[in-house]
C-alpha cells in the first residue's frame, strides 16, 4: 500500500457524459501527477501539481482538467467523454516538486470505462 | 516527449537463473532516470531514481547501472523468483515541463 488513495475504484459511464476522479497523496506529499494507461498505449504522463499550482503538463486533451486543493487532494475532472477515454487512470504523489528526481508514489487506479 | 524504447519485450526466465533488460533514451536530452516494478492488478511501484553517469543502484536482488552518455540503463535481477514476475517500466526525464515518459516496458515471466 502506497498511502496514495483514489476513488473511486471502478466507474461505468456513456459517452458525453462527464465524470470527476479523485486523488489523495501520501501524508506530508505536496505534488500529485495524473497519469492514464489505455489498452494500445503505455502510462501516459497528462499533468502536474505541486502545492495546489500546475507544474507540469503532459499529454492532456482539452476535454479535461485537474485541480488541487488547499487540503492537497487533487481531482480530474474528463468532459464530453468519449469511447477512447475508456483507460486506467493513476494518480501518483511525491513529496517534493521535482518530478525529474522525486521518487513518485502510484495510488491503485481507477478503471474507467465509457459505453 | 522523450522517445524510450525497452527490450525485450517479454522474457521468460527459469527460477533461479538471473536476467537482464534495457532501456534506451536521448543521450543529448536526460536528467533523470525511474524504473518501476509494475505487478499484474497492482500498481506501479518505485525502484530507482538515477541521475549521474555510472550510477548503480540496489535493492535486494535487483540492480541498475546508468550510461547517459551512450543513452541506456540495464536492470538486472539476481536468482530470479516467481514474485519477480511482473513488467518492469523505465521513464527517462528530460528536464522539461512535460513530466516523466515511460516505456512500453518488459514484461517478465518467471516459471518454476
Amino acid at each position: 500500500d502506497s498511502g496514495v488513495t483514489q476513488t473511486p475504484k471502478h466507474l461505468i459511464t456513456a459517452t458525453g457524459q462527464r465524470v470527476t476522479l479523485r486523488c489523495s497523496p501520501r501524508s506530508g506529499d505536496l505534488s500529485v501527477y495524473w497519469y492514464q494507461q489505455s489498452l494500445d498505449q503505455g502510462l501516459q504522463f497528462l499533468i502536474q501539481y505541486y502545492n495546489g499550482e500546475e507544474r507540469a503538463k503532459g499529454n492532456i486533451l482539452e476535454r479535461f482538467s485537474a485541480q488541487q486543493f488547499p487540503d492537497l487532494h487533487s481531482e480530474l475532472n474528463l468532459s464530453s467523454l468519449e469511447l477512447g477515454d475508456s483507460a486506467l487512470y493513476f494518480c501518483a504523489s511525491s513529496n517534493r516538486g521535482r518530478s525529474g528526481t522525486d521518487t513518485q508514489y502510484f495510488g491503485p487506479g481507477t478503471r474507467l470505462t465509457v459505453l | 516527449i522523450l522517445n524510450v524504447e525497452q527490450s525485450p519485450q517479454s522474457l521468460h526466465v527459469q527460477e533461479g537463473d538471473s536476467t537482464n533488460f534495457t532501456c534506451s533514451f536521448p543521450s543529448s536530452n536526460f536528467y533523470a532516470l525511474h524504473w518501476y516494478r509494475w505487478e499484474t492488478a497492482k500498481s506501479p511501484e518505485a525502484l530507482f531514481v538515477m541521475t549521474l553517469n555510472g550510477d548503480e543502484k540496489k535493492k535486494g536482488r535487483i540492480s541498475a547501472t546508468l550510461n547517459t552518455k551512450e543513452g541506456y540503463s540495464y536492470l538486472y535481477i539476481k536468482g530470479s523468483q516467481p514474485e519477480d514476475s511482473a513488467t518492469y517500466l523505465c521513464a527517462p526525464f528530460g528536464g522539461g515541463a512535460d513530466g516523466l515518459t515511460f516505456g512500453k516496458g518488459t514484461h517478465l515471466i518467471i516459471q518454476p
